[in-house]
């Protein structure tokens, strides 16, 4: 059972273009991390939240938590051919050592 | 290492036999993590291991799934009478905290055939 909900599942955009994908649940996240992953590796992380209505950058990446802390998106500037990537969130709910992780939103950014 | 290490990187295996996948996490991470990942799924949580607390083995899909965690460092995950459906990516992670992120081996892709 998926606690966590990305969407969409597949993007496909032109390089330069913006995007947005989301990550939602419906019970409060204690934290919440993005990651991205190339075909063939592990995930790496992006950035964690912990704060509700938090927004960090990491350069042309947008990451905002929701003031409930039941959602958060991942926004994408200009994107490149180089973000390509699945983009996974992945949420700690209560007193839970470990994460659960979305199924993820499939980003490709053609040149 | 510099960096959570696993092996093999791909196993290919008949039906019916067993297999061992190991995990070399990061040096004095306590936190030591095994995920699934089928292809063009996100991951699915097997087992977690905390220091010297008793594994949280709550996300084993069957009894054939098993993990050890020696000495607080290497892991091996253990998969008894394979079966078509356990073909995945099996990925380890490591991390220093809870609260902090993981980091990720690049996984072993298992193959039953």
């Amino acid at each position: 059972t998926q606690l966590l909900e990305q969407s969409p599942q597949f993007l496909s955009i032109q390089e330069g273009e913006n995007l947005t994908v989301y990550c939602n649940s419906s019970s409060v996240f204690s934290s919440l991390q993005w990651y991205r992953q190339e075909p063939g590796e592990g995930p790496v992380l992006l950035v964690t939240v912990v704060t509700g209505g938090e927004v960090k950058k990491l350069k042309r990446l947008t990451f905002q938590f929701g003031d409930a802390r039941k959602d958060s998106s991942l926004h994408i500037t200009a994107a490149q051919p180089g973000d390509t990537g699945l983009y996974l969130c992945a949420g700690r709910w209560g007193l839970n050592n470990d994460m659960r992780f979305g199924a993820g939103t499939r980003l490709t950014v053609k040149p | 290492g510099a960096g959570v290490s696993q092996s093999p990187s791909n196993k290919v295996t008949e039906k019916g036999k067993d297999v061992e996948l190991r995990c070399d996490p990061i040096s004095g991470h306590t936190a030591l993590y095994w995920y699934r990942q089928s292809l063009g799924q996100g991951l699915e949580f097997l087992i977690y291991f905390q220091g010297n607390s008793a594994p949280d083995k709550s996300g084993l899909p069957s009894d054939r799934f098993s993990a050890e965690r020696t000495g607080g460092s290497v892991s091996t995950l253990t998969i008894q009478r394979t079966q078509q459906e356990d073909s995945a990516v099996y990925l380890c992670a490591s991390s220093s905290d809870r609260t902090y992120g993981y980091t990720f081996g690049s996984g072993t892709r298992l193959t039953v055939v």
